[in-house]
């Protein structure tokens, strides 16, 4: 059974970091791009960023571009998001989610972490 | 970037009516690419319809989808109670991915 499960979400002041993480099973992980998208409180989802499944190519959303890292360990099945000069703007869900290639839509979804940003 | 524009914001229907949601492409986009997924509160979203009109997985056959170029529909022939729920667009090739700013279809 394929299981994707976010963790590392929390309170966090204006400009501070933030390192969010998703624990992947049942399936071969460093096979897979791997994205992170995210939902604001009461908004829609926006996709924030992706990796390959070598981890040597990394894509990321103009409003995150230059804050945000995605990386990830396929010894350990992890994927990881780490955050700097987060903004309010950046509070959210924040979702992991896996799809079968670059032409197919996210099959399976992680139940989300919290992140909010607020002095 | 496509940004993809979904209507109405809000459907009110009563069980066992139909649901027409509008989902509408800033330029054309291949039917291969159009997504359609379900969030309910405080769940992940779920994977509806894919290309456009194939169904996933597990999906019930009163859903369906539709529409080619910039314009694209989903369609749920009766509404059952579980069905009343967010639901977003999206478009899935090209980067940056992105969704409709969703349509929630909610109890008349």
């Amino acid at each position: 059974e394929v299981q994707l499960l976010e963790s590392g979400g929390d309170l966090v002041q204006p400009g501070g970091s933030l390192r969010l993480s998703c624990a992947v099973s049942g399936f071969t992980f460093s096979s897979y791009g791997m994205h992170w998208i995210r939902q604001a409180p009461g908004k829609g989802l926006e996709w924030v960023s992706a990796i390959n499944g070598g981890g040597d190519s990394t894509y990321y959303a103009d409003s995150v571009k230059g804050r945000f890292t995605i990386s990830r360990d396929n010894s350990k099945n992890t994927l990881f998001l780490q955050m700097n000069s987060l903004r309010a703007e950046d509070t959210a869900v924040y979702y992991c989610a896996k799809r079968l290639s670059g032409n197919h839509p996210f099959d399976y979804w992680g139940q989300g972490t919290l992140v909010t940003v607020s002095s | 970037e496509i940004v993809l524009t979904q209507f109405p914001g809000t459907l009110s229907l009563s069980p066992g009516e139909r649901a027409t949601l509008s989902c509408r492409a800033s330029q054309s986009v291949s039917s291969s690419n159009l997504a359609w997924y379900q969030q309910k509160p405080g769940q992940a979203p779920r994977l509806l319809i894919y290309a456009a009109s194939s169904r996933a997985t597990g999906i019930p056959d009163r859903f369906s989808g539709g529409g080619s170029g910039t314009d694209f529909t989903l369609t749920i022939s009766r509404l059952e109670p579980e069905d009343f729920a967010v639901y977003y667009c999206q478009h899935y090739v090209t980067l940056p991915l992105t969704f409709g700013g969703g349509t929630k279809v909610e109890i008349k």
